[in-house]
């Protein structure tokens, strides 16, 4: 079953510009992970946020985290054409087990 | 340091016929998981190793799916009989995995596999 839940499933958006994709999720977790997946490859890990923190970043990349909305967002700014790709979340609902469950992804397209 | 490889990267069969995927994880890591992917979906877990013991396999279709990993290294995941809807694509992915976790998850290019 698909835990996390993308929004919106497609983007497009021109070179430069900011790009923001959120993520629903159903229980509590431990950890919520940003994977990439360019096309025809496989998935790159980008980021982890744990459940006690709220806001982390990685160069072009900042993730918010509220436990409460059970909610996540990933902001990508400055957008590059090398950032097209299909985004996903993954959730780490138990505890030790490393067991992650994605959503459905979301498509960034960067127009140049 | 190299990273997860896979063999084959497609693999098109017929229904009814069997299909083998090779994964050999990044040295040193314990876990080992094996994902399939349709297309336009996100990955869904078939089953998790911690070294060679089975962690999770609650969603793999056990009549068809099975899958082993000698050693506590490489892993094989078999599908006999295949059917249309195993056409997917096909990822293993390794994490170290330990007490001082969370950890991220390292994935191999996959194989899609093509059923007719």
């Amino acid at each position: 079953s698909q835990q996390g839940e993308e929004d919106p499933q497609a983007l497009s958006i021109q070179e430069g510009e900011n790009a923001t994709m959120n993520c629903s999720y159903k229980t509590s977790i431990n950890n919520l992970q940003w994977y990439r997946q360019n096309s025809g490859r496989g998935l790159v890990h980008l980021i982890l946020i744990r459940s006690n923190e709220r806001e982390k970043h990685s160069g072009r990349l900042r993730v918010t985290l509220d436990t409460s909305k059970k909610s996540s967002s990933l902001l990508i700014t400055a957008s590059r054409a090398a950032d097209t790709a299909s985004y996903f979340c993954a959730t780490d609902a138990i505890q030790g087990a490393q067991k992650l469950v994605f959503g459905q992804g979301t498509r960034l397209t960067i127009n140049p | 340091e190299a990273g997860v490889a896979q063999s084959p990267r497609y693999k098109i069969i017929e229904k009814r016929q069997s299909v083998a995927f090779w994964c050999n994880p990044i040295s040193g890591h314990a876990t080992l998981y094996w994902y399939q992917q349709i297309l336009g979906q996100g990955p869904k877990l078939l089953i998790q190793f911690q070294n060679n013991g089975v962690v999770d396999d609650s969603q793999l279709p056990k009549d068809r799916f099975s899958a082993e990993r000698l050693k506590g290294v490489d892993s094989t995941l078999k599908i006999q009989p295949a059917k249309l809807e195993d056409s997917a694509v096909y990822l293993c992915a390794s994490s170290p995995k330990g007490l001082a976790g969370p950890y991220e998850q390292y994935f191999g290019p996959g194989t899609r596999l093509t059923v007719t």
